[in-house]
């Protein structure tokens, strides 16, 4: 079965970068495009950005442009989202998403379980 | 990019139908029919309830459809069932020169 399971809470100091990880199981990891969405407390969905596991192209919500990394192993079918810069107001839970269609409709039908990721001094 | 239009908050009795809606421009929901929609208990992650405007996903209740007129997409739930009561919120595709999404703000749904 499909599973996408995340990485560890984190505690981060303003200004500091944080690196969310999601492996992938149960499927062809090069095969779907890889997005990042995330929530802060109490607060809606937000769309940060997409990986394609095959060839590593990336796309980027034009707010994170300059903050955001996105990369990928695919010897270990491991995604990963970094964020550099922090600032208190990025505090908010980290989801990885598949896309489940070919090429790219964002229709995630896979979610992680999320990484939730607090920035304070 | 601006987060599209949601009511924050719907009601309705069980047994009863409601519409949530999303409102956005002609450079995304106008544009493109790639809208879906997700369903979100708290302390969840989001689960996909319709793709593609009106695609339901193996699994996801027929009580559950999707449409979409203008720059205006529905989530339409029929036969309300507790168990519904969740946050939902829409996503669109929103590139013109590059590959980029967005969500609405989210709408609350109270089952009475």
């Amino acid at each position: 079965q499909v599973q996408l399971v995340q990485s560890g809470a984190e505690v981060k100091k303003p200004g500091a970068s944080v690196k969310v990880s999601c492996k992938a199981s149960g499927y062809t990891f090069t095969g779907y495009y890889m997005h990042w969405v995330r929530q802060a407390p109490g607060q809606g969905l937000e769309w940060m950005g997409r990986i394609n596991p095959n060839s590593g192209g990336t796309n980027y919500a034009q707010k994170f442009q300059g903050r955001v990394t996105m990369t990928r192993d695919t010897s270990i079918s491991t995604a990963y989202m970094e964020l550099s810069r922090l600032r208190s107001d990025d505090t908010a839970v980290y989801y990885c998403a598949r896309d489940q269609s070919y090429g790219g409709s964002l229709s995630f039908d896979y979610w992680g379980q999320g990484t939730l990721v607090t920035v304070s001094s | 990019q601006s987060a599209l239009t949601q009511p924050a908050s719907v009601s309705g009795s069980p047994g009863q139908s409601i519409t949530i809606s999303c409102t956005g421009t002609s450079s995304d929901v106008g544009s493109y029919n790639l809208v879906s929609w997700y369903q979100q208990h708290p302390g969840k992650a989001p689960k996909l309830m319709i793709y593609e405007v009106s695609k339901r996903p193996s699994g996801v209740s027929n009580r559950f459809s999707g449409s979409k007129s203008g720059n205006t997409a529905s989530l339409t739930i029929s036969g309300l069932q507790a168990e519904d009561e969740a946050d939902y919120y829409c996503c669109s595709y929103a590139g013109s020169s590059t590959f980029e999404g967005v969500f609405g703000g989210g709408t609350k749904l109270t089952v009475l």
